[in-house]
């Protein structure tokens, strides 16, 4: 089967830099795509990756090796503002997306 | 710019009886696709359509059905809407290309009593 697996809930605090962690066991790999979902809002594209290694963006880097299926995404000098979750999602060998749970974040002053 | 539109925003619904959730998109995108999300679990897909004229069955497609008679519409019916069909739906599009992400309407908040 085909499975993404994400922790359910981290906090951080502000200003600091968290990481979250994606793994994953797919049918083919056509790349992995990170999301940010606010309460009640719909989810928003934040980065893709396709080949090994980093990609930053702002504040925001995603890292993926596809040996080991996994990837992060780091979230550096943290506003109250990322609070949100944030959700890993696959594009299998037929080009669907497979998405996992999702993580939530939570950020402290 | 609009972007991707959905209608109606929320909608309380007896079980038994039908539904059509509405999607529209303004970005000429070729392919659109059905989600429901749940709290605890991932985006499960419904139905998808990779271009006018055809459409896919989802992991999730049983007691739904969708058509695409344009490249803008893409409407999702419930024939017999069940309490398991309580649910956020979200309808979704993305241009030709691997690397293209997919861009979300704001969702339809489907309560079935």
């Amino acid at each position: 089967g085909q499975n993404i697996d994400q922790p359910t809930e981290m906090t951080a605090t502000e200003g600091a830099i968290v990481q979250i962690n994606c793994t994953y066991q797919t049918s083919g790999f056509n790349g992995l795509f990170w999301y940010q979902q606010h309460a009640g809002e719909a989810p928003t594209f934040l980065s893709y990756n396709v080949l090994d290694g980093l990609e930053e963006k702002g504040r925001f880097s995603s890292f993926l090796s596809r040996s080991k299926g996994y990837s992060y995404l780091l979230l550096k000098e943290l506003q109250m503002k990322d609070s949100a979750s944030y959700l890993c999602a696959v594009k299998d060998s037929n080009y669907q997306l497979i998405w996992g749970a999702g993580t939530k974040l939570i950020i402290k002053p | 710019t609009a972007g991707i539109t959905q209608a109606p925003t929320s909608q309380i619904l007896a079980a038994g009886r039908s539904m059509t959730l509405r999607c529209t998109q303004d970005m000429r995108h070729n392919a659109m696709y059905w989600y429901r999300q749940d709290l605890g679990l991932g985006l499960r897909l419904i139905h998808y359509s990779n271009t006018a004229g055809t459409t896919g069955k989802g992991e999730v497609p049983d007691g739904y059905s969708v058509s695409r008679a344009n490249t803008d519409d893409f409407p999702l019916t419930l024939a017999s809407a069940v309490p398991s069909q309580t649910s956020v739906y979200f309808c979704a599009s993305s241009g030709q290309g691997t690397s293209n992400e997919q861009f979300f309407g704001p969702g339809t908040r489907l309560t079935v009593l």
